[in-house]
């Protein structure tokens, strides 16, 4: 149980144009979903805190307008990386928190997602 | 503010040779501290959740313990497949409901 897919999972992308990142909770629904960035070897960052039904709270110095998310239903949240540069490039990953319960405390993870922005 | 700090950063094993990764935690009112593995080029595998204070959970040769002010991962007999990234993270209870990630352990059991 407590599956979370990310798609899709490596892309390639040329300068100026959007791409976008579906993350799926498969087997729970998740209110929150949260999506990071991570460079090499250096831990997460987190992006934004995603809750369904309303706007995303991005962290400080996160571009709202460059990265957008949605999170539309208790399963689905999306990250579109809007006018993508060179530097856009990382290891995206998303995590989804159970809804109800002590459990919500938990997150799961995908297993990330590789842009790279030629 | 809640803070986690993850030692050693980096710690090298012999197959068979136990040991344990720390992490200090402060933080306001704990609802849960949580271990995570993480592979190369992978999203953070869940491991262990702990509520309280004496708490103790076990998975294969993982073992989590939590004080008042740290956790333990204690790997008894690594093998070369525990070589990861492990992540330990805290939620607490003051306002926010985003959890407070260390920086990791890296991990390298060599056969």
């Amino acid at each position: 149980g407590a599956v979370v897919s990310q798609h899709p999972s490596w892309v390639i992308c040329k300068s100026g144009t959007s791409v976008k990142i579906e993350c799926r909770s498969l087997d729970f629904q998740a209110t929150t979903m949260f999506w990071y960035r991570q460079f090499p070897k250096q831990s997460l960052m987190l992006m934004a805190t995603s809750n369904e039904g309303s706007k995303a709270t991005y962290e400080q110095g996160v571009e709202k307008d460059k990265f957008l998310i949605n999170h539309a239903s208790l399963t689905l949240s999306t990250l579109t990386v809007t006018s993508a540069h060179p530097e856009d490039s990382s290891f995206y990953i998303c995590s989804a928190r159970p809804s109800g319960s002590r459990a919500s405390y938990e997150q799961y993870f995908g297993p990330g997602t590789r842009l790279t922005v030629t | 503010e809640d803070q986690v700090t993850q030692s050693p950063e980096a710690l090298r094993l012999q197959e068979g040779e136990s040991s344990s990764l720390n992490c200090s935690y402060t933080v306001s009112g704990l609802r849960g501290l949580f271990w995570y593995r993480q592979d190369p080029g992978k999203g953070p595998e869940f491991l262990f959740t702990l509520y309280s204070a004496g708490e103790e959970k076990e998975k294969e040769r993982l073992k989590a313990t939590l004080t008042k002010k740290e956790s333990f991962l204690h790997i008894t007999a690594p093998k070369p497949e525990d070589s990861a990234t492990y992540l330990c993270a805290v939620q607490g209870s003051g306002g926010s409901y985003i959890p407070t990630f260390g920086r990791g352990t890296s991990l390298i059991v060599h056969p």
